[in-house]
């Protein structure tokens, strides 16, 4: 059974830099064709793919945030690490992260992690 | 980048009736990598369909995609009170991969 699960912090400031982890089980990040993303949602908005990290440890950003993220993943921890800097009231949204495989795509979510930015 | 345009953006519809919502991508999505999502509020979203037309695991066959290329459909055949929601199409053929806007499903 494949699960994950968000976590972080709710609030963070202008300009701070956010840092969201996905704890995940029932899989592994080393099969081939598989991998996690990072997806978000603005209040009332559609979904946006920012980030995803394939089983052979390849990544790959939207291309408007590309220079605020980065994805990196922690085996022995079983998690998926998300930063992005600079954040900005614009960038308040829920994250998720999902499992992907390549044929099937977001095949499994976390349940999202809801995130504000104000001073 | 591929976009993709879901039309119409709200369905009203009562239950029992058929659905069609439509996905128009901006060039032609390779291998129909083309997938459906089902999202209630307050929820994440639910793979319905992949690769345009297969069913995810535990999905009802009520729920139905089919199209290619740059056109596809996903068809709710006869309209359960659980499946007022919001639906999202998404290509997973080429980086980076995107969302439509999303169609509304309410209760007319």
């Amino acid at each position: 059974q494949i699960t994950l699960r968000e976590s972080g912090p709710t609030l963070v400031k202008p300009t701070q830099t956010l840092t969201l982890t996905c704890t995940f089980s029932g899989f592994s990040l080393t099969s081939h064709g598989m991998g996690v993303g990072w997806i978000r949602q603005s209040p009332g908005k559609a979904l946006e793919c920012l980030a995803l990290i394939y089983w052979d440890n390849d990544t790959r950003y939207s291309p408007s945030l590309q220079s605020r993220l980065t994805i990196a993943r922690d085996l022995s921890r079983n998690q998926v690490v998300l930063t992005m800097t600079n954040m900005d009231p614009m960038d308040a949204a829920t994250y998720f992260c999902a499992h992907f495989d390549w044929v099937l795509s977001f095949d499994h979510w976390g349940q999202g992690a809801l995130v504000t930015v104000s001073s | 980048e591929i976009v993709l345009t879901q039309s119409p953006d709200t369905l009203s519809l009562s239950p029992g009736e058929r659905a069609t919502l439509s996905c128009r991508a901006s060039q032609s999505v390779g291998s129909n990598y083309l997938a459906w999502y089902q999202q209630k509020p307050g929820q994440a979203p639910r793979l319905l369909i992949s690769s345009a037309s297969k069913r995810a695991t535990g999905i009802p066959d009520r729920f139905g995609g089919s199209g290619s290329g740059t056109d596809f459909i996903l068809t709710i055949s006869r309209l359960e009170p659980e499946d007022f929601a919001g639906y999202y199409c998404q290509q997973y053929a080429k980086l980076p991969w995107t969302f439509g806007q999303g169609t509304k499903v309410e209760v007319k």
